[in-house]
């Protein structure tokens, strides 16, 4: 199975300051066809997931411009440019290249 | 409104089987993929099953293999876990997810329902 392993583990932030997480995998998540299927998922406190991107760094419709998603083959990061009040929660990263479909542990933003 | 609604969750005894639900609504369900993602309390997202638009093409994870099977009723709009001889480590709440395609992989997870919750204790 392939491994997603993010860090932090824990991401405290201030308000209006920008913010990184990284996710790597154990193998290359190039698929046959060229594409990377390397998506992010939001998880608000009591709420479902919401995918914000898929494909390594396409934005999810309505999600706001100040997420990115970047990186290749391995490693991958998520950031958030500059982080507001209701970007707190768990982030995700999750890879559909191999059966199984695996997640990362995740990482919890919250702020300072 | 793309929607998905999961229903069926309980209390249920070790070994108990289970049915759950998720009522599509919003889009042409025929024409997407569908997953089951569980999520025990305080934990991370686990992948469960997926399966493909025509309901051909079947993957589980092997935590659950030979136990939960995944099916749908294209017809009825309506996504389907018969889950049997549960577990206590099958206790999480469960979501139904979409894929934004008719094949899994593709574009995984673009829409999720609430989640129903499943407990598995004597």
């Amino acid at each position: 199975d392939v491994v997603m392993t993010q860090s932090p583990l824990s991401l405290p932030v201030t308000l209006g300051q920008p913010a990184s997480i990284s996710c790597r995998s154990s193998q290359s998540l190039v698929y046959s066809d060229g594409e990377t299927y390397l998506n992010w998922f939001q998880q608000r406190p009591g709420q479902s997931p919401r995918r914000l991107i898929y494909k390594v760094s396409n934005r999810d419709s309505g999600v706001p411009d100040r997420f990115s998603g970047s990186g290749s083959g391995t490693d991958f990061t998520l950031k958030i440019s500059r982080v507001e009040a209701e970007d707190v929660g768990v982030y995700y990263c999750m890879q559909a290249t191999h059966w199984p479909l695996t997640f990362g542990g995740g990482t919890k933003v919250e702020i300072k | 409104e793309v929607q998905l609604l999961e229903s069926g969750g309980d209390l249920v005894q070790p070994g108990g089987s289970l049915r759950l639900s998720c009522e599509a609504s919003g889009f042409t369900f025929a024409g997407h993929a569908m997953s089951w993602v569980r999520q025990a309390a305080g934990k991370g997202l686990e992948w469960v099953s997926t399966i493909h638009a025509n309901g051909d093409y079947r993957q589980y994870a092997d935590s659950v293999k030979g136990r939960l099977t995944i099916s749908r009723d294209n017809s009825k709009n309506t996504l389907h876990l018969q889950m049997n001889n549960l577990k206590a480590e099958d206790t999480a709440i469960y979501y139904c997810a979409r894929e934004g395609h008719p094949s899994p992989g593709y574009d995984s997870f673009d829409i999720w329902g609430q989640g129903t919750m499943v407990t598995v204790s004597p």
